[in-house]
């Protein structure tokens, strides 16, 4: 069964400096999608950025971009220039490309952006 | 505009009670789903339904149950059973589509508290 580990329960940046939040999953498929959700304090969940495993070039959206590692089965989400607004929690999340439409969530980083 | 309506937003439920919590969709989408979130947990999926009429158990399925009798609804009864069911509840749903990099859409969750 695939699982996903975020291993960093809380992260703190200074406003314009910038943070890398870790995502590492388990998997033995070779197809698949992965994605990055933030839930502010509203606990809404927006999504952030995904990416698709068979696309080398890493995605961008912006002030947020991922570090894709599909060997080493990492997938690090990177914030620049961290604007308060920025503040919430961050999930990763996996999902198989074909079959079934399960989505896995890891457990969360909680990122404090300090003024 | 489209979207996922859950309601009620706070609900309180008294011991030996059912409740039900409500999702709503306009979105068109196939697949649904219900994830409890409890702090430090981040999100476990309860039940899950691609089809009306068909739907799956989740990783904590005891103590729930749903329906889906169209494509538009899927409400999450939390029975007597279930002893611990304080939480936050958030429905998605998603297409469902062969090599489809679509995200989930989320609800804004139903807060569940016991009286």
């Amino acid at each position: 069964a695939q699982t996903v580990t975020q291993s960093q329960p809380e992260m703190s940046v200074q406003e314009a400096e910038t943070v890398t939040l870790s995502c590492t999953y388990d998997t033995s498929e070779s197809d698949y999608y992965l994605f990055w959700y933030k839930q502010p304090p509203s606990r809404q969940m927006i999504l952030v950025i995904r990416q698709e495993a068979y696309k080398q070039q890493n995605a961008t959206e912006n002030r947020f971009s991922v570090n894709f590692q599909k060997a080493a089965k990492s997938f690090s989400l990177k914030i620049s220039d961290s604007q308060l607004g920025d503040a919430a929690m961050y999930f990763c999340a996996y999902r198989s490309a074909p079959g079934t439409y399960k989505y896995i969530f890891g457990t969360g980083t909680r990122l404090k952006v300090l003024a | 505009d489209g979207g996922i309506t859950q309601s009620p937003k706070y609900l309180f439920r008294k011991e030996g009670q059912n409740v039900t919590l409500s999702c709503e969709q306009n979105l068109n989408h196939d697949a649904m789903y219900w994830y409890r979130q409890d702090p430090g947990q981040g999100l476990r999926l309860i039940y899950y339904s691609q089809i009306v009429n068909d739907f799956q158990k989740g990783d904590i399925a005891e103590g729930y149950s749903v329906s889906r009798e169209k494509k538009e609804s899927f409400p999450l009864t939390v029975t007597s059973a279930q002893k611990n069911p304080t939480a936050f509840y958030l429905c998605a749903s998603s297409i469902m589509a062969y090599n489809s990099n679509q995200p989930q859409h989320f609800g804004d969750g139903t807060r569940l508290s016991i009286l």
